[in-house]
């Protein structure tokens, strides 16, 4: 079946740093991809989404300058958060669909981001 | 707009009975409809998802759901809990397929020995 692999699977790290977060689909093109985040006891909120080699459309709300998201192939895509602080703590998770629709939403296992 | 709404926010059964997870859901146009499940700390996996064609809709580890027009729902169930299936279950509408999901808000199933 269809793989997503998402890594890492946890980080923590200092105010003030950027986080990159690693989203790849392992055995099929992942035309487009989702990014959302999960506050503790929370349902997931979608935060963008991108289409290769296109540019990423973020949902209301959410500083596109702050996460920034690259989708620079059909097998990765990754969200970058700048100048992290301890309020972008959060489970983040990605989600992936081929063109075709034959594998459905693939979700990562998600990353575990702490900022102190 | 699509939304969802799961009815309970926690569900305790006991190992051995009948689980119930119920779902509503409200969609101006023919929904696709899924239910995954979250282990802690985990991704999500996809349980079931209904796509417009049988209303009965069977999915992995013995989870079924039934897709009712009439009455806006697709209600999670399964004939007896194990204990590994204490989770928390997500219900998610999307308008057609390639759409972006809309979550519900999640049930958490806590399975008693």
């Amino acid at each position: 079946g269809a793989v997503v692999s998402q890594h890492p699977s946890w980080v923590i790290c200092k105010s003030g740093t950027s986080v990159k977060i690693e989203c790849r689909s392992l055995d099929f093109q992942a035309t487009t991809m989702f990014w959302y985040r999960q506050f503790p006891k929370q349902s997931l909120m979608l935060m963008a989404t991108s289409n290769e080699g296109s540019k990423a459309t973020y949902e209301q709300g959410v500083e596109k300058d702050k996460f920034l998201i690259n989708h620079a192939s059909l097998t990765l895509s990754t969200l970058t958060v700048t100048s992290a602080h301890p309020e972008d703590s959060s489970f983040y998770i990605c989600s992936a669909r081929d063109l075709q629709g034959l594998f459905g939403y693939t979700f990562g296992s998600g990353t575990r981001l702490t900022v102190v | 707009a699509q939304s969802v709404t799961q009815l309970d926010s926690h569900v305790s059964v006991s190992e051995g009975t009948p689980v119930l997870l119920r779902c509503n859901y409200s969609s101006s146009y023919s929904p696709s409809l899924f239910w995954y499940v979250q282990h802690p700390n985990k991704g999500l996996q996809l349980l079931l998802k209904y796509t417009s064609a049988a209303t009965l809709v069977k999915g992995i580890n013995g989870f079924e759901a039934e897709f009712k027009k009439s009455e806006t729902s697709f209600h999670l169930t399964k004939p007896s809990a194990h204990m590994s299936d204490a989770a928390e279950y997500f219900c998610v509408v999307s308008r057609e397929y390639g759409n972006k999901l809309v979550f519900g808000a999640g049930t958490i199933l806590r399975v008693k020995s």
